[in-house]
């Protein structure tokens, strides 16, 4: 069974960083087409992929945020990190993490797992 | 890409025929077109792949289809359980991006 967990701060200020950390079981980073992804909803809005890491660690970003986020994976613990820098109030939302995986067939780019999800807020 | 989903929402009644559509700003592989579905409070599921391929447990009065720049999102006959917000998702390979529609909204009439 696939399971992850977003592990977030609830509150961050304007300016600070934040580091969201998603715990994952039932699979393996170092697993050949295993990718864990980051996405976000703002309230009432749709969802936003942020970025995603790959089983060779190969990263991808959301290139209007990309010099802003930076994310690792940590296969041993079973964890994949993504922090994101400078925020503001328009950052708040709900941040889950997802499972996607390539197994070289005809289609893919699809997150079939995914965490509970975890509000952000932003705010003074 | 762009993906703009239509209509925003659609109001129905339970056992109607709900059809979502889904329009990209450039061509779609077929493979790479995903539908979920969204409760409140929740986080999305995965409904269809490659176009049109259920996920596990996806009940088969959901079904995808389309090619190029539409696709669209068939549910034959609504049950009380399927009210929710859909939207559509396309992966982009080179380099690797993944962009979600704005979501329709399935709501009781």
């Amino acid at each position: 069974q696939v399971i992850l967990r977003e592990y977030v701060p609830a509150l961050v200020k304007p300016t600070q960083t934040l580091t969201l950390t998603c715990r994952f079981s039932g699979f393996s980073l170092s697993t050949g087409g295993m990718c864990v992804g980051w996405l976000r909803q703002p309230p009432g809005k749709a969802l936003e992929w942020l970025a995603l890491i790959d089983w060779e660690d190969e990263k991808y970003y959301n290139t209007s945020l990309k010099t802003r986020l930076a994310i690792s994976k940590d296969t041993s613990e079973n964890q994949v990190v993504l922090t994101m820098t400078n925020m503001v109030a328009g950052d708040t939302g709900t941040y889950y993490c997802a499972r996607t995986y390539f197994d070289g067939g005809a289609d893919g780019g699809y997150f079939d797992s995914w965490g509970q999800g975890a509000l952000v807020t932003v705010s003074s | 890409i762009v993906l703009t989903q239509s209509p925003d929402t659609l109001s129905l009644s339970p056992g109607e025929r709900a059809t979502l559509s889904c329009r990209a700003s450039q061509s779609v592989s077929r493979g790479y077109l995903t539908w979920y579905q969204q409760k409140p409070g929740q986080a999305p599921r995965l409904l269809i792949y490659g176009t049109s391929t259920r996920a596990t447990g996806i009940p088969d009065r959901f079904s995808g289809s389309g090619s190029g720049t539409d696709f669209t999102l068939t549910i034959g006959r609504l049950e009380p359980e399927d009210f929710a917000v859909y939207y559509c998702q396309q992966y982009g390979s080179s380099p690797p991006t993944w962009t979600f529609g704005q979501g329709t909204r399935v709501e009781i009439k």
